[in-house]
């Protein structure tokens, strides 16, 4: 079955620290892999997405993620964290017959210390 | 901004009625879905549709009904409404909804069922 996990629920940085959301994914064909942003009362915005060929994604505002095939992870990073950065993030999965439908996972929420 | 404009953004209806929300997908995206986001459940897939048809079923109740027009533009009809029908619900569009296409999320309908 597909499925998204994200193990942590809620995570505390300061500005200007490392930043890095774990994903894990369980998927039965070649998983195209997404991270979205979802700040208070907005929409998903589309951070980045993996579908083939290089591991490492960059994607807006600073974020980069690894696909790791023998880890079924997909973590997202960030160097140097920026208080607007403070919002929640969704890992999602699809491709192979889904149609173009995601599996999301349930959120980590990122709250930055000034 | 995504392209995919949704409304109402806020809607407060009573028990058992019965609301319409409206999208209106990326110029060009020839496939809609929906996604309701609650906190029991997170973000679920409801529907899918492609240049009219009806693509994909996920976890929509009976009492739920969608279509997609010939413009393209797309309701979902919630009738019976009960409590927990109360959401944020979203609306997104991809070029051609097969897998490997990015999915761009509108800022969703928050509905509240009193």
């Amino acid at each position: 079955a597909q499925s998204v996990t994200q193990p942590d629920i809620h995570i505390t940085v300061s500005e200007g620290a490392s930043l890095e959301l774990r994903c894990n994914y369980s998927y039965g064909a070649t998983p195209y892999l997404f991270w979205y942003v979802q700040s208070p009362g907005q929409g998903l915005q589309l951070l980045l997405k993996y579908f083939s060929g290089d591991t490492l994604v960059q994607g807006i505002k600073g974020f980069e993620a690894e696909f790791k095939r023998s880890q079924s992870s997909f973590n997202l990073r960030k160097p140097s964290v920026h208080w607007s950065d403070a919002a929640e993030y969704f890992c999602a999965v699809g491709g192979g017959s889904t149609l173009g439908r995601l599996y999301f996972g349930r959120g980590t929420q990122l709250t930055v210390w000034p | 901004d995504s392209g995919v404009t949704q409304t109402p953004k806020h809607l407060i209806t009573a028990t058992g009625q019965r609301v319409t929300l409206r999208c209106s997908p990326r110029s060009g995206d020839l496939s809609v879905y929906w996604y309701q986001q609650s906190l029991d459940q997170g973000l679920q897939f409801l529907i899918q549709y492609y240049n009219g048809e009806e693509r994909a079923k996920g976890n929509i109740l009976e009492r739920f009904s969608a279509q997609q027009f010939p413009d393209l533009h797309s309701e979902l009809n919630l009738s019976s409404l009960e409590l927990g029908d109360s959401a944020l619900y979203f609306c997104a569009s991809s070029t051609t909804g097969s897998s490997g296409n990015t999915i761009y999320f509108g800022e969703g309908s928050w509905l509240t069922v009193v």
